[in-house]
């Protein structure tokens, strides 16, 4: 099993539909993760932290559920602005990754 | 002024050049990154530094070396490119919460296109 697995997508919604990602990793020792939305060629930029069970911003609603080792990312009222590919990255204490897990990413793209 | 500068924004170099990427960071962070992105591939660890004498491999490590000159700078040595080395190059910096000990979200400078012909 990958350490940080997410569907690739892509997603393809109207303006105004609610959409959900998912994440899930293997490593239970995980201690917190991020959300961060990457557009074409540019760097990615963080969304959103999760340290608890969750945490909300605004339309973006970020959900942890440990016992089944995963995070989701909730975007309501999609704005055509929100198209971009969404990353979660998983933070470990050790490991040869910098402690920092990253996911392939999810493609959405918010249609007229 | 970016937090994270990386230079140059993008280089077009031939098959066995040596070539140099830059970053300089102004966020303060002791931890510096280097990540590498291809299409399907996403973000993949090159090298990291904890501290000014701290130097890590990460999971592509091979035909790349990088230096740390100082907290705020982390450079990045191809030594002879190669054209498989083609990317796009980003640094990052991160730091350890104190409160929580664990790593600060990473900050990421805006990129490094590298073409290798």
């Amino acid at each position: 099993r990958k350490e940080v697995e997410q569907d690739p997508g892509p997603f393809n919604v109207p303006e105004g539909a609610t959409v959900a990602f998912n994440c899930t990793y293997s490593n239970s020792a995980s201690q917190s993760f991020f959300w961060y939305r990457q557009d074409c060629r540019k760097e990615p930029k963080l969304l959103m932290s999760v340290y608890s069970s969750g945490n909300e911003d605004g339309r973006f609603t970020a959900q942890l559920n440990r016992a089944s080792q995963y995070i989701s990312l909730l975007i309501r009222d999609s704005k055509l602005s929100d198209s971009a590919t969404y990353l979660c990255v998983v933070n470990l204490w050790g490991g040869s990754q910098g402690n920092l897990i990253f996911g392939k990413g999810t493609k959405l793209s918010v249609k007229p | 002024d970016a937090d994270v500068t990386q230079t140059p924004r993008n280089r077009i170099t031939k098959t066995g050049k040596r070539i140099m990427l830059e970053c300089s960071q102004t966020k303060g962070h002791d931890r510096m990154y280097w990540y590498r992105q291809d299409p399907g591939l996403g973000l993949r660890l090159i090298y990291y530094s904890f501290d000014v004498k701290d130097i890590n491999k990460g999971e592509i490590s091979d035909g790349y070396s990088v230096s740390r000159q100082a907290q705020a700078k982390f450079s990045l040595s191809l030594e002879s490119a190669i054209p498989n080395q083609t990317a796009l190059y980003f640094c990052a910096t991160s730091d350890l919460s104190a409160f929580r000990g664990i790593n600060s979200p990473l900050h990421f400078g805006n990129g490094t296109r590298l073409t290798v012909t």
